[in-house]
């Protein structure tokens, strides 16, 4: 596609409820990565995934977050039981490969649990 | 562990005046990369300018500058002949070559211009 997509651009849930966030990279892209930005900060890393690899998901802030990407294009990310603090925007980015640098940013996810 | 700092959380500048927003960086890596991004109130994240660590030239794109010291670990934004246009929140951010390529942003600052 032109550029990086992601779906839905707002979620609220309630608390307890499992949700699931959806990116789309550019077509050409190999190197998806996931990002959390809380309300006033700057986006801070999850995880990533060269194609459908997922060599470091160190940033996943814990057990209840998951993703995926199975055949190396579309991703999601999934938050179990959601609780408040995970209200948050949720950034999907692409780059041309692992070494490809620049990222391209969707217009992410806001995310609210009530 | 790798960090950005901005320490400037909010800013304000004349329309047509010059504007700087400071960032500062630790790591020990000696190669690796800067950006500056735009975040305009429609949230998108847009690339202003890119700079290698292996390069001593200071990047330019248009208005947009910047001053990299190295030795200092400074890596500030220049925009020059500020526009309403330029209203938005500017990340820092910084990759290193050995890992990831993930990015680490700086928390961020609100820069405002005034007509």
């Amino acid at each position: 596609g032109a550029g990086v997509s992601q779906s839905p651009r707002y979620k609220v849930t309630k608390r307890g409820q499992d949700v699931t966030l959806r990116c789309d990279p550019i077509s050409s892209h190999a190197t998806l990565y996931w990002y959390q930005q809380a309300l006033g900060q700057g986006p801070e890393f999850l995880t990533y995934f060269n194609y459908e690899a997922q060599p470091d998901k160190s940033g996943l802030p814990s057990d209840r977050f998951s993703a995926e990407r199975p055949e190396g294009s579309i991703s999601t990310l999934t938050i179990q039981r959601t609780e408040q603090r995970d209200s948050a925007m949720y950034r999907c980015a692409s780059s041309l490969n692992a070494a490809g640098l620049e990222q391209y940013f969707g217009p992410g996810t806001r995310l609210t649990v009530t | 562990a790798q960090t950005v700092t901005q320490s400037q959380p909010e800013m304000s500048v004349q329309e047509a005046e010059t504007v700087t927003l400071s960032c500062t960086y630790d790591t020990s890596e000696n190669n690796y990369y800067l950006f500056w991004y735009k975040q305009p109130p429609s949230r998108q994240m847009i690339l202003v300018i890119r700079q290698e660590a292996y390069k001593q030239q200071n990047a330019t794109e248009n208005r947009f500058s910047v001053n990299f010291q190295k030795a200092a670990k400074s890596f500030s934004l220049k925009i020059s002949d500020s526009q309403l246009g330029d209203t938005a929140m500017y990340f820092c951010a910084f990759t290193d070559t050995s890992g990831t390529y993930k990015y680490i942003f700086g928390t961020g600052t609100r820069l405002k211009v005034l007509a």
